[in-house]
């Protein structure tokens, strides 16, 4: 399908680990990247991950890549109130020589005191 | 760190109004981008702009919609007469190359009502 799916809520204690996942459309899609987006404001680039690998790990972020199932995950270690957000995955998508991103769903994430 | 602005941060017309979205992206990028977000819906792609062109559109950019780099360092959305449907957040981005390998930089939003 077109869709980029995410599940729509996750809801976590302060201090655990919290799992995101995605699964995009596009198996040629170079990079795929981890947006944050606060109440009210834009969206902010986490972290994005090369096609050819499998993990990236960027201080408490860990992103997993599974290009067979077209499944991305963002885990965020020792999960802080701060980090309650909404967050979207992206593919990049090519039509003709340019390029868009195409967004998941994204997944509100709660991060309980 | 380098930004992407746009003005205004919210922006209420009557429906049938024509409004215009500003926005200055990064100076030394060359790839321009709109993008909208319904409330509580995703982002979806609206536009791209190189070399004072559009590159590629989606199915909502219609006529009503116009994009413009006037003077060299702003870059517009322009709707022609707004329809309540067209309220949401509008996001302007822009990128330095073509597959944004480092991604792209957001503007903090431009919400749009339309009345």
């Amino acid at each position: 399908g077109e869709d980029v799916e995410q599940s729509l809520f996750l809801s976590v204690r302060e201090g655990d680990s919290s799992v995101i996942n995605c699964t995009y459309t596009d198996s040629s899609s170079t990079y795929l990247y981890w947006y944050k987006q606060e109440p009210g404001a834009g969206l902010q680039l986490l972290t994005y991950i090369f096609s050819n690998m499998d993990m990236k790990q960027d201080q408490r972020l860990t992103v997993l890549l599974n290009k067979k199932d077209k499944h991305l995950s963002l885990r965020i270690a020792d999960t802080q109130t701060g980090d309650s957000a909404i967050y979207f995955c992206a593919e990049s998508r090519e039509n003709s020589g340019t390029y868009k991103y195409i967004f998941g769903t994204g997944t509100r994430l709660k991060v309980l005191a | 760190e380098p930004e992407v602005t746009q003005t205004p941060s919210h922006q209420v017309t009557q429906m049938g109004q024509e409004v215009i979205l500003r926005c200055v992206p990064i100076s030394n990028h060359l790839y321009f981008y709109w993008y909208r977000q319904i409330l509580g819906q995703k982002v979806e792609f609206l536009v791209s702009f190189y070399n004072n062109e559009i590159s590629e559109k989606s199915e909502i950019f219609d006529d009503q919609f116009s994009v413009e780099r006037p003077d060299g360092s702003n870059f517009t959305l322009k709707i022609r007469s707004t329809k309540l449907e067209d309220s949401a957040m509008y996001f302007c981005a822009s990128s330095e190359d073509r597959d944004f390998s480092y991604g792209y930089t957001f503007g903090s939003g431009t919400r749009l009502t339309v009345v």
